[in-house]
């Protein structure tokens, strides 16, 4: 069975780090590509970030680029994601998601979703 | 930059049948692959459609996807209570600096 379980989230004020972690299991993990989502509370989702199988190909949202990382290890069969010089509308809960498909066909999308990880930016 | 546009709301009687459309601006959708999630609310998105018209395994036949031109459809029959729902289309565009986005998403209330 596939499993998704995200952690890292909490409370942490404007301007803050945190380092969000999705934990894969139940697949081959460093066959498939890997995607963060998030979702602001009351809102719809919003793509944040992908990242190929092998680590060479990442994409970001605008919203986030320059301020968020997104990482691999295969080893451990963890996907991350560090989110900087964190904002008020970056709160929200953060999902982790598992890609299939073909990017270069534009044949792509999310079969497995954790159960997200809640990131509060308050002072 | 591309746009994914969806009614914000949909409804219908248990029994009835409901469409969703997806309709593609900034790049044609034609091209694209698109797939659909629902979200019951308090809940992770759940895959229901890709490739525009295919089914996971696990998800009933009373879901089904289309596609015609620039527009995607996501068709509901025999509405449960259950169905009711936020539901998402996105698409991943290679051309694009950011590649993958999602549908405003269309609440469903079941009558």
């Amino acid at each position: 069975e596939v499993q998704l379980v995200e952690s890292g989230g909490g409370l942490v004020k404007p301007g803050g780090s945190l380092r969000l972690s999705c934990a894969a299991s139940g697949f081959s993990f460093s066959t498939y590509s890997m995607t963060w989502v998030r979702q602001a509370p009351g809102k719809g989702l919003e793509w944040v970030s992908s990242i190929k199988s092998s680590g060479t190909y990442i994409y970001y949202a605008d919203s986030v680029k320059g301020r968020f990382t997104i990482s691999r290890d295969n080893a451990k069969n963890s996907v991350y994601l560090q989110v900087n010089s964190l904002r008020d509308e970056d709160t929200a809960v953060y999902y982790c998601a598992r890609g299939r498909g073909d990017w270069s066909r534009d044949l792509y999308y999310f079969d497995s979703w954790g159960q997200g990880t809640l990131v509060t930016v308050s002072s | 930059q591309s746009v994914l546009t969806q009614p914000p709301s949909v409804s219908a009687a248990p029994g009835e049948k409901v469409t969703i459309s997806c309709s593609g601006s900034g790049s044609n959708i034609g091209n694209n692959y698109v797939s659909w999630y629902q979200q019951v609310p308090g809940t992770a998105p759940k895959l229901l459609i890709y490739d525009n018209d295919k089914r996971p395994s696990g998800i009933p036949d009373r879901f089904s996807g289309s596609k015609s031109g620039t527009s995607v459809t996501l068709g509901i029959t025999g509405l449960q209570t259950g169905d009711e729902a936020d539901y998402y289309c996105g698409r991943w565009d290679s051309s694009l600096s950011t590649p993958w986005v999602f549908g405003g998403g269309t609440k469903l209330t079941v009558l």
